[in-house]
This record gives structure tokens, C-alpha cells and sequence, in this order.
């Protein structure tokens, strides 16, 4: 079974530019995650979707972040314009259901410089 | 509002030794359920354990059990006869399972080092 795959590894940009990232779940999953991991803490969750729907979002900055699932399968999450604090590791994960077991995509290193 | 209480930022533990990593949560929700995961160096989240809200017996998955005491809302992990690839962050996470409640929240992490 394909995991979750996630785009790009690694990247670097300046202050105000903006980034984007992209994650393809598992087949057949319904439930998708986008968390953000800064260095030394947990993951914190950004936005949750079922199938095409959001679930929550409530801690997502609106203002310069934006995610979406079309066709309730790949996703993008964008950051517009960014700033150093966005440095982090954007996690992807994805589930079955919304009750079942969160499987992970290897992650994306955003480097804000 | 879901929260997860990891207080224990760092552990250490000599190999073959059994360890304890503590969870304490907090949910107005009736039916959840709660998830170990272990996170080496390299990154990736790697899926150890889950015990649901209403399950009577603790769940154990090989070397990994969750110590799971309702009234006290802790859902501690166990790990026996640590090894020293068992040297990684530890993070626990919930989940309710009713309609609007569903999103999967994590705690801060324990970073367990195994000694030889």
C-alpha cells in the first residue's frame, strides 16, 4: 500500500515570498491533515478535511494561509506572504474515517529566511 | 476543547529497562479515542498504539501498552524491555468520535533516550 506522499522535501525562501506544498493521501482516504511542526514541539493541526469538506480550521491564519482538497483527494496548503516564524515542518496525514488511525506523509522542511 | 498534557519533556533510561511515558487529557467528549506515536530523528510519525474511550481491557501492541485509567483521564505508555532504537520523541494524541468533535490533537512530546 502507497503511503502518504508529500512535495517538496525541503524548501527555502525569503520573508513575504510565497510557498506551496502539496500532499496525495492514501487511496481511499477520506479524512485529511495538514499540521504544522515547529522545532522541539508537537504538531499542531491546521486544517482538517472530510473528503472535500473542511472539518476544522479554527487554527489556520486565514490571513495568509489557504488549503484546499479538490476532488476530495490531493490537497495543497499555500502560505501568502510568509514570514521567519512559518519555518516548520508541514505534516500531512491522512485516515480512513475521521475515527481511524492517522497515517503520515514523511513531511515538508520550510525554511523562511 | 480537546487538550493532551505530556509532562515530561525528557527521559532517560538505561536499555532493557522498562519505561513510562505520561498523557493526561482533557475532553468534554463521551467517546474518543487516543493514540501513541514515536518520532525518530528522521521525521517521520510512526503509529505505536490506540485505545478507545469505551474499550475495558488496555490495549498492548508487542513491546508498547497503554496504561489507560478513565477517572483520572491519563493514558500513559508503556514500553518494556527498552531498546536503543526506542531513542525518539514520543507524542500522545486524542480524537473524539462524535459529529464535530473529531480532530486529532497532539501534546508536546517526550523525548526518551535510551542509554546502553
Amino acid at each position: 500500500e502507497a503511503g502518504v506522499a508529500q512535495s517538496p522535501r525541503y524548501k527555502i525562501i525569503e520573508k513575504r515570498q510565497s510557498v506551496a506544498f502539496w500532499c496525495n493521501p492514501i487511496s481511499g482516504h477520506a479524512t485529511l491533515y495538514w499540521y504544522q511542526q515547529i522545532l522541539g514541539q508537537g504538531p499542531k493541526l491546521l486544517i482538517q478535511f472530510q473528503n472535500n469538506g473542511v472539518v476544522d480550521d479554527s487554527q489556520l491564519p486565514k490571513d495568509r494561509f489557504s488549503a484546499e482538497r479538490l476532488k476530495g483527494v490531493d490537497s495543497t496548503l499555500k502560505i501568502q506572504p510568509a514570514k521567519l516564524e512559518d519555518s516548520a515542518v508541514y505534516l500531512c496525514a491522512s485516515s480512513l474515517a475521521a475515527s481511524g488511525r492517522a497515517f503520515f506523509g514523511q513531511g515538508t522542511r520550510l525554511t523562511v529566511v | 476543547a480537546q487538550k493532551i498534557t505530556q509532562t515530561q519533556p525528557g527521559m532517560f533510561v538505561q536499555e532493557k529497562e522498562a519505561v513510562t511515558l505520561d498523557c493526561t487529557y482533557d475532553t468534554s467528549d463521551q467517546s474518543y479515542g487516543l493514540f501513541w506515536y514515536k518520532q525518530p530523528s528522521s521525521g517521520e510519525m510512526i503509529f505505536l498504539i490506540y485505545q478507545g474511550s469505551y474499550d475495558e481491557q488496555n490495549a498492548t501492541e508487542g513491546r508498547y501498552s497503554l496504561n489507560f485509567q478513565k477517572a483520572r483521564k491519563s493514558a500513559n505508555l508503556v514500553i518494556s524491555a527498552s531498546q536503543l532504537g526506542d531513542s525518539a520523541m514520543y507524542f500522545c494524541a486524542m480524537r473524539g468520535l462524535s459529529q464535530g468533535a473529531q480532530k486529532l490533537v497532539f501534546g508536546q512530546g517526550t523525548r526518551l533516550t535510551i542509554n546502553p
